[in-house]
């Protein structure tokens, strides 16, 4: 199993530009996250998702928008990149969000590393 | 607001020297406290889960504990390899997020 995967690595574009990042996962999770990490920062969550076809904000949405049409993709989108978008972005998935048995853990990709001119 | 605080921010050791690194947290309803450990250009990587006051567990030279207020990662005899940062984090019972705190950084001299 890859666990997750995220793409590209790295990417450097100029403010106004879009892309979109791509998270997969092969562990047949419901939940996946996008997480911004910064220096100085702790990890912030930017949005998540509850299962295939679902998104919702999270602490720091502004400026992103994502979708889950496939239950193992997560896309991240930057419609007009500016420099404080300028960052580390994870992707993470979980099986679930409760229970002690474990199922909750999120396990996270990479990281693509995105640089905003 | 649920609030993670991380200590000491950075902290060196050599080979061999015991310590703890802590985590102080107030969450409205703890469901989890996780512990992750985190490499240089690397995503974190997952170490412990714990989910009530009391709770303990291990692996190899870690030992994570938690109480109603924080929770402690115990380094025993660490290794240079033992060298990463090392997060935690908190996930309150009516959230999906995880609320990282900053880290410690932790470095192991031969």
């Amino acid at each position: 199993n890859a666990g997750v995967t995220q793409t590209p690595k790295f990417r450097v574009l100029k403010t106004g530009q879009s892309m979109t990042l791509l998270c997969a996962q092969d562990m047949n999770h419901e939940y996946m996250y996008w997480y911004r990490q910064d220096p100085g920062m702790g990890l912030r969550l930017i949005h998540y998702s509850v299962g295939e076809g679902t998104t919702a904000k999270g602490e720091v949405p502004d400026g992103y928008n994502v979708s889950r049409l496939k239950k193992q993709n997560f896309l991240l989108g930057l419609e007009s990149a500016a420099p404080s978008q300028t960052s580390v972005y994870f992707c993470a998935s979980s099986y679930s969000t409760t229970g002690t048995s474990g199922s909750g853990v999120q396990f996270f990709g990479p990281g693509t590393r995105l640089t905003v001119l | 607001e649920d609030q993670v605080t991380q200590s000491p921010e950075a902290l060196r050791l050599q080979e061999g020297e015991s310590s703890s690194l802590n985590c102080s947290y107030t969450v409205s309803g703890l469901r989890g406290l996780f512990w992750y450990r985190q490499d240089p250009g690397k995503g974190p990587e997952f170490l412990f889960t714990l989910y009530s006051a009391g709770e303990e567990k291990e692996k190899e030279r870690l030992k994570a504990t938690l109480t109603k207020k924080e929770s402690f990662l115990h380094i025993t005899a660490p290794k240079p390899e033992d060298s990463a940062t090392y997060l935690c984090a908190v996930q309150a019972r009516n959230g999906y997020a995880l609320n990282f705190g900053k880290g410690t950084s932790l470095l192991v001299t031969p």
